[in-house]
């Protein structure tokens, strides 16, 4: 079935840092690729998506492209800053015929900057 | 800005007590999900709802989850029998489907069974 993985955390980073956080994915048919953010005892927050092959997603300096020849949506930002400590999840939606449009979430990474 | 919303914020029960769980989706979205996360670990799928009925439901959702739409702006998902192992937070979203298939998350509710 269809899956995300992540480069497993906790990633820590000085302030200014540059970030890339890895997810690959397996699908059938051509998903939709998301990162959501989890700050400390807070719900899911969409950070940016993609929807196509090589569609650019950004938002808040965060960038990722949708890679199809790599199976690849790789979380970028230039430079970090201690409020973005959080938890990135990488997830995938509809990659075949299936109607719901459930999300499929990696494990989660854990980003920690220091100031 | 529109948003989900979720009652309670925390919930502890009992083993074996019934347990339902509250979320009002965005307005105009016509998909609505819950997921659940248990403490550390990822956020897995329980269920999906449109057009009045289940779409798809996972493993986890077995015959002691149900979900309901009561009143056209609640999506209610109830336990009936809690397990130690239901601890978890538990997430409502709602989304408009293709051609997106984005989805807005509420805040959670932390369900705690002692």
């Amino acid at each position: 079935g269809d899956s995300v993985t992540q480069m497993e955390g906790p990633v820590t980073l000085s302030e200014e840092a540059f970030l890339t956080i890895n997810c690959t994915y397996t699908a059938t048919g051509y998903p939709s690729l998301f990162w959501y953010v989890q700050y400390p005892g807070e719900g899911l927050q969409l950070l940016l998506k993609a929807t196509k092959a090589d569609d650019k997603g950004s938002n808040k300096g965060f960038e990722a492209t949708y890679r199809k020849e790599t199976t690849s949506f790789h979380l970028e930002k230039g430079s970090v800053q201690v409020s973005d400590s959080a938890v990135y999840f990488c997830a995938l939606s509809g990659g075949g015929m299936d109607s719901s449009y459930k999300l499929i979430f990696g494990s989660g990474t854990r980003l920690l900057v220091r100031p | 800005e529109p948003e989900v919303t979720q009652t309670p914020s925390h919930q502890v029960t009992q083993m074996g007590q019934e347990v339902i769980l509250r979320c009002v989706p965005i307005s105009n979205h016509l998909y609505f999900y819950w997921y659940r996360q248990i403490l550390g670990q990822k956020v897995e799928f329980l269920v999906s709802f449109y057009n009045n009925e289940i779409s798809e439901k996972s493993e986890i959702f077995d015959d002691q989850f149900s979900v309901e739409r009561p009143d056209g702006s609640n999506f209610t998902l109830k336990i009936r029998s809690t397990k130690l192992e239901d601890s978890a937070m538990y997430f409502c979203a709602s989304g408009r489907g293709a051609p997106y298939n984005e989805q807005f998350f509420g805040p959670g509710t932390r369900l705690t069974v002692l």
